[in-house]
């Protein structure tokens, strides 16, 4: 099976450019979450995703934004970038909300 | 608010000692993970437990879960170079799905 996909790998915008990431979860895995970490604040929940509604989310501004489409892929999208934005973000997956989740290998966004 | 604790931070040993990460909270966990996360890549699932007290072994690897299910250790024997890489700990689900430890930076020199 599969494990979980994220498009880009590596990105490099500028400051005030808006960015679309995508992950494709395991296959018949219907929850995705998304977290961004950075070296000074680690892995932090940005928000989750379940049968195409967001049901939770993190302590981030309304910059950052996310759906999920009907086969459970997901997008997240960050507008209005700032220099703090450069992180890995990365998505996981599971096949229920309560069940272990299964990360992707990231996408690197750096912020120029 | 919910806070994972890991130390130590850093950890540099030789091959074939033993080593041991603690993950601490003042908050209740119904179950808790951790994860080994290489340069570069998403954290890599290596146990979940979620019984206080509970005990996993995987190889070299002991995992236990504390009574009260707010701490956690993991103990590394025999270290290798392959064990290198950023050890997370991670409290949940809730809220905010699941809470991060700090990580602990492990690197095993040949």
């Amino acid at each position: 099976k599969a494990g979980v996909t994220q498009t880009p790998r590596y990105l490099i915008k500028t400051r005030g450019q808006q960015v679309t990431l995508s992950c494709s979860p395991i296959s018949g895995h219907r929850s995705v979450s998304w977290y961004q970490q950075t070296p000074g604040q680690g892995l932090q929940f940005l928000f989750e995703y379940f049968s195409e509604t967001q049901r939770n989310k993190g302590n981030f501004p309304g910059r950052f934004s996310g759906r999920q489409f009907s086969n459970s892929r997901s997008e997240m999208n960050v507008s209005t970038l700032e220099l703090g934005d450069s992180a890995l973000y990365l998505c996981a997956s599971s096949r229920l909300r309560q069940e272990t989740q299964y990360f992707g290998p990231g996408t690197r966004l750096l912020v120029l | 608010t919910q806070l994972l604790e890991q130390s130590p931070q850093f950890l540099s040993i030789q091959e074939g000692e033993n080593l041991t990460v603690y993950c601490n909270s003042s908050s209740v966990f119904s179950s808790l993970q951790w994860y080994r996360q290489e340069p570069g890549e998403g954290p890599v699932l290596l146990v979940t437990v979620v019984t206080g007290g509970e005990v996993k072994k995987l190889k070299r690897l002991t995992f236990q879960f504390g009574d009260a299910r707010k701490d956690s250790s993991l103990h590394i024997t025999a270290a290798q170079p392959g064990d290198t890489g950023l050890y997370l700990c991670a409290g949940g689900p809730g809220t905010y799905k699941y809470i991060f430890g700090t990580g602990t930076r492990l690197k095993v020199l040949a």
